[in-house]
């Protein structure tokens, strides 16, 4: 079974600029988080898709926003880049929502992140 | 106030030996779920281990293993034979189940290096 993809897997933008991210879940995983990863701040976490509702938000400003389509595949925006916003953004897919019990099918597989540079 | 804690922000593992890379966490709740991740320089999560709240026995998964104490709130992660591949970082997680807090929340990590 294919793991969980990322496109672009390299970014460079400048400031002010718009990005838009994508991700492509597991087969029969329907839940996505997405999570910021930076020397300083550690990994965060930005938001999560479940049938295609947000179900969870993370402590981020409204330039930051994510959709989920129909076939699970999630996309975030970001727009007016800062240089702040330099990361590893990583994408995780599980095959259950949050909502339900901590079990092991509440794991989450994570992509190969994409790193953005915004200069 | 933090909800994982890794106080090893690098250890040194000779190759073939054991290591035991520390994690505790604070929770109210009495469901949750811990993890362990490694990521190497490549910088892809790779999930080596989970251990539920309610779950008896310590969780194994081959070379890995998860030394639970939980009146300690404690889940440190034994690697046993260590391989030089091992080198990487590695991230304790926790799941909690209710309210608002149901991603997961990582520790700051452990820089793991398996010398020869």
């Amino acid at each position: 079974k294919a793991g969980v993809t990322q496109t672009p897997r390299y970014l460079i933008k400048t400031r002010g600029q718009q990005v838009t991210l994508s991700c492509s879940p597991i087969s029969g995983h329907r839940s996505v988080s997405w999570y910021q990863q930076t020397p300083g701040q550690g990994l965060q976490f930005l938001f999560e898709y479940f049938s295609e509702t947000q179900r969870n938000k993370g402590n981020f400003p409204g330039r930051f926003s994510g959709r989920q389509f129909s076939n699970s595949r999630s996309e975030m925006n970001v727009s007016t880049l800062e240089l702040g916003d330099s990361a590893l953004y990583l994408c995780a897919s599980s095959l259950r929502g949050t909502s339900g019990g901590s079990s092991s099918t509440d794991t989450q597989y994570f992509g190969p992140g994409t790193r953005l540079t915004v200069l | 106030a933090q909800k994982i804690t890794q106080t090893q922000p690098g250890m040194f593992v000779q190759e073939k030996e054991a290591v035991t890379l520390d994690c505790t966490y604070d929770t109210s709740d009495q469901s949750y779920g811990l993890f362990w991740y490694k990521q190497p320089s490549s910088g892809e999560m790779i999930f080596l281990i989970y251990q539920g709240s309610y779950d008896e026995q310590n969780a194994t998964e081959g070379r890995y293993s998860l030394n639970f104490q939980k009146a300690r709130k404690s889940a440190n992660l034994v690697i046993s034979a260590s391989q030089l591949g091992d080198s990487a970082m590695y991230f304790c997680a926790m799941r909690e189940r209710s309210g608002s807090a149901r991603q997961l929340t990582f520790g700051s990590g452990t820089q793991l290096t398996v010398l020869p």
